[in-house]
Protein backbone atom coordinates (compact mmCIF):
# COMPACT_ATOMS: atom_id res chain seq x y z
CA UNK A 1 0.00 0.00 0.00
CA UNK A 2 1.71 3.39 -0.91
CA UNK A 3 0.90 6.20 1.50
CA UNK A 4 2.37 9.03 -0.46
CA UNK A 5 1.99 9.33 -4.11
CA UNK A 6 3.41 11.64 -6.03
CA UNK A 7 2.78 13.15 -9.52
CA UNK A 8 3.51 13.65 -12.47
CA UNK A 9 6.09 11.29 -12.73
CA UNK A 10 8.09 14.05 -15.09
CA UNK A 11 7.61 17.46 -15.73
CA UNK A 12 8.62 19.89 -18.63
CA UNK A 13 8.55 23.31 -18.05
CA UNK A 14 9.80 26.42 -20.11
CA UNK A 15 12.47 28.62 -17.97
CA UNK A 16 11.00 31.58 -15.83
CA UNK A 17 7.89 29.31 -15.63
CA UNK A 18 6.40 27.95 -12.88
CA UNK A 19 6.60 24.15 -11.90
CA UNK A 20 3.97 22.33 -9.68
CA UNK A 21 4.60 18.89 -8.17
CA UNK A 22 1.67 16.95 -5.87
CA UNK A 23 2.22 15.08 -3.28
CA UNK A 24 -1.07 13.27 -1.65
CA UNK A 25 -0.79 11.04 1.98
CA UNK A 26 -3.48 8.60 3.55
CA UNK A 27 -1.89 8.14 7.08
CA UNK A 28 -3.21 10.58 9.20
CA UNK A 29 -0.19 10.55 11.46
CA UNK A 30 2.37 11.58 9.57
CA UNK A 31 3.02 15.17 10.65
CA UNK A 32 6.88 16.63 8.56
CA UNK A 33 6.83 16.66 5.06
CA UNK A 34 9.86 17.55 3.28
CA UNK A 35 11.02 18.02 -0.07
CA UNK A 36 14.38 16.38 -1.67
CA UNK A 37 15.94 17.35 -4.20
CA UNK A 38 18.16 14.79 -6.59
CA UNK A 39 21.00 15.71 -8.86
CA UNK A 40 22.50 12.92 -11.28
CA UNK A 41 25.34 10.83 -9.19
CA UNK A 42 24.13 12.40 -6.07
CA UNK A 43 21.79 11.90 -2.56
CA UNK A 44 18.95 13.55 -2.13
CA UNK A 45 19.38 16.95 -0.16
CA UNK A 46 16.78 18.51 1.86
CA UNK A 47 14.90 21.70 -0.27
CA UNK A 48 11.99 22.44 1.51
CA UNK A 49 10.08 20.94 4.66
CA UNK A 50 6.47 21.75 6.22
CA UNK A 51 4.69 21.01 9.29
CA UNK A 52 1.07 20.57 9.50
CA UNK A 53 0.23 23.52 11.89
CA UNK A 54 1.16 25.87 8.60
CA UNK A 55 -1.03 26.32 5.37
CA UNK A 56 1.90 27.45 3.60
CA UNK A 57 5.84 27.95 3.47
CA UNK A 58 8.49 30.24 1.24
CA UNK A 59 11.85 29.58 0.87
CA UNK A 60 13.08 32.00 -2.01
CA UNK A 61 11.49 30.76 -5.44
CA UNK A 62 9.92 27.80 -3.68
CA UNK A 63 6.78 27.01 -2.21
CA UNK A 64 4.72 24.32 -0.25
CA UNK A 65 1.29 24.61 0.14
CA UNK A 66 -0.53 22.30 2.77
CA UNK A 67 -4.08 21.14 2.80
CA UNK A 68 -4.33 19.03 5.90
CA UNK A 69 -8.55 18.60 5.55
CA UNK A 70 -7.82 16.87 2.02
CA UNK A 71 -4.63 15.29 2.87
CA UNK A 72 -2.79 16.88 -0.18
CA UNK A 73 1.08 18.89 -0.21
CA UNK A 74 2.45 20.53 -2.94
CA UNK A 75 5.82 22.33 -4.43
CA UNK A 76 5.92 25.28 -6.35
CA UNK A 77 8.79 26.02 -7.79
CA UNK A 78 8.51 29.76 -9.52
CA UNK A 79 10.52 31.05 -11.93
CA UNK A 80 12.08 27.81 -12.57
CA UNK A 81 15.71 27.88 -14.12
CA UNK A 82 17.51 25.41 -15.91
CA UNK A 83 19.79 24.48 -12.69
CA UNK A 84 16.31 23.37 -11.51
CA UNK A 85 16.46 20.19 -13.73
CA UNK A 86 16.55 17.36 -11.44
CA UNK A 87 14.14 14.76 -9.81
CA UNK A 88 12.34 15.66 -7.17
CA UNK A 89 11.24 13.72 -4.15
CA UNK A 90 8.04 14.78 -1.23
CA UNK A 91 8.45 12.81 1.89
CA UNK A 92 5.96 11.84 5.05
CA UNK A 93 6.72 10.90 8.31
CA UNK A 94 5.26 11.13 12.06
CA UNK A 95 2.81 9.08 14.42
CA UNK A 96 3.47 5.89 16.38
CA UNK A 97 6.95 5.26 14.08
CA UNK A 98 8.34 8.73 13.92
CA UNK A 99 11.21 7.17 12.28
CA UNK A 100 9.89 5.65 9.84
CA UNK A 101 9.59 8.21 6.52
CA UNK A 102 7.58 7.39 3.55
CA UNK A 103 8.69 8.95 0.23
CA UNK A 104 6.75 9.64 -3.09
CA UNK A 105 7.97 7.84 -6.35
CA UNK A 106 10.12 11.32 -7.73
CA UNK A 107 8.90 13.96 -10.68
CA UNK A 108 11.79 14.43 -12.92
CA UNK A 109 11.86 17.86 -13.76
CA UNK A 110 12.93 19.67 -16.86
CA UNK A 111 13.35 23.38 -17.32
CA UNK A 112 14.20 24.41 -20.73
CA UNK A 113 16.06 27.34 -21.73
CA UNK B 1 33.11 19.35 6.11
CA UNK B 2 29.55 17.59 7.14
CA UNK B 3 28.58 14.60 5.94
CA UNK B 4 27.62 10.98 5.22
CA UNK B 5 30.34 8.68 3.58
CA UNK B 6 29.52 5.41 2.24
CA UNK B 7 31.79 2.69 1.03
CA UNK B 8 31.97 1.20 -1.45
CA UNK B 9 30.30 3.56 -4.10
CA UNK B 10 29.91 0.83 -6.68
CA UNK B 11 30.19 -3.05 -6.08
CA UNK B 12 29.53 -6.15 -8.18
CA UNK B 13 29.14 -9.21 -6.81
CA UNK B 14 27.88 -12.72 -7.31
CA UNK B 15 24.77 -14.15 -5.91
CA UNK B 16 25.32 -15.78 -2.09
CA UNK B 17 28.76 -13.73 -1.41
CA UNK B 18 27.99 -11.99 2.32
CA UNK B 19 28.64 -8.49 1.84
CA UNK B 20 28.53 -5.13 3.73
CA UNK B 21 28.13 -1.69 2.88
CA UNK B 22 29.50 0.99 5.42
CA UNK B 23 27.92 4.25 6.46
CA UNK B 24 29.56 6.51 8.44
CA UNK B 25 28.57 10.27 9.75
CA UNK B 26 30.47 13.23 11.51
CA UNK B 27 27.61 14.96 12.50
CA UNK B 28 26.94 13.61 16.04
CA UNK B 29 23.52 12.63 14.20
CA UNK B 30 21.21 10.46 16.43
CA UNK B 31 18.95 9.00 13.85
CA UNK B 32 20.25 7.20 10.49
CA UNK B 33 18.81 5.24 8.09
CA UNK B 34 19.15 3.17 4.90
CA UNK B 35 17.34 3.29 1.49
CA UNK B 36 16.60 2.03 -1.54
CA UNK B 37 16.18 3.48 -4.84
CA UNK B 38 14.82 1.67 -7.97
CA UNK B 39 13.63 3.61 -11.35
CA UNK B 40 10.05 4.02 -10.59
CA UNK B 41 9.99 3.23 -7.01
CA UNK B 42 11.23 6.60 -5.47
CA UNK B 43 13.56 5.78 -2.01
CA UNK B 44 12.12 2.53 0.02
CA UNK B 45 12.80 2.52 3.52
CA UNK B 46 15.06 -0.57 4.62
CA UNK B 47 16.07 -0.05 8.76
CA UNK B 48 16.46 3.16 10.80
CA UNK B 49 18.10 3.88 13.91
CA UNK B 50 16.57 6.20 16.42
CA UNK B 51 19.96 6.09 18.38
CA UNK B 52 22.93 3.70 19.61
CA UNK B 53 21.65 0.01 19.47
CA UNK B 54 17.92 0.67 18.56
CA UNK B 55 17.32 -0.05 14.86
CA UNK B 56 13.62 -0.89 13.71
CA UNK B 57 12.38 -2.50 10.07
CA UNK B 58 11.62 0.36 7.33
CA UNK B 59 9.16 -1.22 4.36
CA UNK B 60 12.06 -3.63 2.76
CA UNK B 61 13.87 -5.11 5.54
CA UNK B 62 13.53 -8.88 3.65
CA UNK B 63 17.38 -9.76 3.24
CA UNK B 64 19.30 -6.88 4.89
CA UNK B 65 20.20 -6.81 8.37
CA UNK B 66 21.86 -3.50 10.10
CA UNK B 67 23.61 -2.31 13.34
CA UNK B 68 24.32 0.09 15.69
CA UNK B 69 26.99 0.00 18.13
CA UNK B 70 28.92 3.73 17.66
CA UNK B 71 26.47 6.50 16.77
CA UNK B 72 29.06 7.39 13.81
CA UNK B 73 28.54 4.04 12.47
CA UNK B 74 25.09 2.01 10.73
CA UNK B 75 26.78 -0.47 8.31
CA UNK B 76 24.14 -2.16 6.17
CA UNK B 77 24.64 -6.30 5.53
CA UNK B 78 23.73 -8.39 2.77
CA UNK B 79 24.40 -11.89 4.25
CA UNK B 80 23.26 -13.75 0.66
CA UNK B 81 22.64 -11.08 -1.88
CA UNK B 82 20.53 -12.01 -4.36
CA UNK B 83 19.86 -10.57 -7.80
CA UNK B 84 16.35 -8.50 -6.96
CA UNK B 85 18.64 -6.99 -4.41
CA UNK B 86 20.42 -4.98 -7.49
CA UNK B 87 19.82 -1.59 -6.85
CA UNK B 88 20.86 2.24 -5.61
CA UNK B 89 21.53 2.17 -2.20
CA UNK B 90 21.39 5.51 -0.03
CA UNK B 91 22.40 6.00 3.86
CA UNK B 92 21.10 8.93 5.73
CA UNK B 93 21.57 10.65 9.00
CA UNK B 94 19.62 13.85 10.84
CA UNK B 95 20.00 15.13 14.85
CA UNK B 96 16.93 13.21 15.73
CA UNK B 97 14.04 11.10 14.23
CA UNK B 98 11.69 14.11 14.86
CA UNK B 99 10.77 16.49 12.50
CA UNK B 100 14.85 16.86 11.22
CA UNK B 101 15.64 17.03 7.46
CA UNK B 102 17.75 13.70 6.71
CA UNK B 103 21.08 14.28 5.01
CA UNK B 104 22.12 11.38 2.29
CA UNK B 105 25.29 9.83 1.14
CA UNK B 106 26.04 10.22 -2.34
CA UNK B 107 24.91 6.48 -2.77
CA UNK B 108 26.10 2.45 -3.51
CA UNK B 109 25.67 1.11 -6.62
CA UNK B 110 25.30 -2.21 -5.83
CA UNK B 111 25.11 -5.45 -9.09
CA UNK B 112 24.71 -8.77 -7.85
CA UNK B 113 25.11 -11.20 -10.34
Amino acid sequence: QQQVKQSPQSLIVQKGGISIINCAYENTAFDYFPWYQQFPGKGPALLIAIRPDVSEKKEGRFTISFNKSAKQFSLHIMDSQPGDSATYFCAASGGTNAGKSTFGDGTTLTVKP
Amino acid sequence: EAQVTQNPRYLITVTGKKLTVTCSQNMNHEYMSWYRQDPGLGLRQIYYSMNVEVTDKGDVPEGYKVSRKEKRNFPLILESPSPNQTSLYFCASSLSGFYQPQHFGDGTRLSIL
